[in-house]
């Protein structure tokens, strides 16, 4: 079983400050990595697919990095704002057309 | 579009009871998969299937079936309900990509609940 770690598991940051937070996977066998943002209430929502070591995307004040061959990505947020406030979801892909989920940051974001 | 639709929002069911979750979606995507979602668990992954006709089992499949005769509906098909199957159930769609790079796009979620 396909193991896809995420910390911290809960985040609370001072609205306008930085943060960021891990996703570790298997470093073997590696396809492509996901991120979701996942509002309560709501359906999980992409942010970001990655397939290439030393990738980084961008959407506004988000970007993430991979890191295949150590297995690991990060996800920063700038100048954190109240709508922030979700969980943060990485996916791994590895073959067979599974993608295996991590259990997810919990971010709150403190006016 | 529509996106992703799933039926019903709610559910409540008796153990032993049977049922469908209806899923569909207006993108023409081959891509369709089930999750469940459980405290602490994240979303783990039932059923997918890569085209009609074709399913496969996921993670957690026991206790579910699925079949794919569109392209359009994917259906889970709760055989006999137990209290462990107490979940929000989500519905995603996507593009085929031999190596899963394309967005997954997600359904509002059903929220079953077996007494």
């Amino acid at each position: 079983i396909l193991n896809v770690e995420q910390s911290p598991q809960s985040l609370h940051v001072q609205e306008g400050d930085s943060t960021n937070f891990t996703c570790s996977f298997p470093s073997s066998n590696f396809y492509a990595l996901h991120w979701y943002r996942w509002e309560t209430a709501k359906s999980p929502e992409a942010l970001f697919v990655m397939t290439l070591n030393g990738d980084e995307k961008k959407k506004g004040r988000i970007s993430a990095t991979l890191n295949t061959k150590e297995g690991y990505s990060y996800l920063y947020i700038k100048g954190s704002q109240p709508e922030d406030s979700a969980t943060y979801l990485c996916a791994f892909m590895s073959g067979a057309q599974k993608l295996v989920f991590g259990q997810g940051t919990r971010l709150t974001i403190n006016p | 579009n529509a996106g992703v639709t799933q039926t019903p929002k709610f559910q409540v069911l008796k153990t032993g009871q049977s049922m469908t979750l209806q899923c569909a979606q207006d993108m023409n995507h081959e891509y369709m998969s089930w999750y469940r979602q459980d405290p602490g668990m994240g979303l783990r992954l039932i059923h997918y299937s890569v085209g009609a006709g074709i399913t496969d089992q996921g993670e957690v499949p026991n206790g579910y079936n699925v079949s794919r005769s569109t392209t359009e509906d994917f259906p889970l098909r709760l055989l006999s309900a137990a209290p462990s199957q107490t979940s929000v159930y989500f519905c995603a769609s996507s593009s085929f990509s031999y190596y899963r790079t394309d967005t997954q796009y997600f359904g509002p979620g059903t929220r079953l609940t077996v007494l």
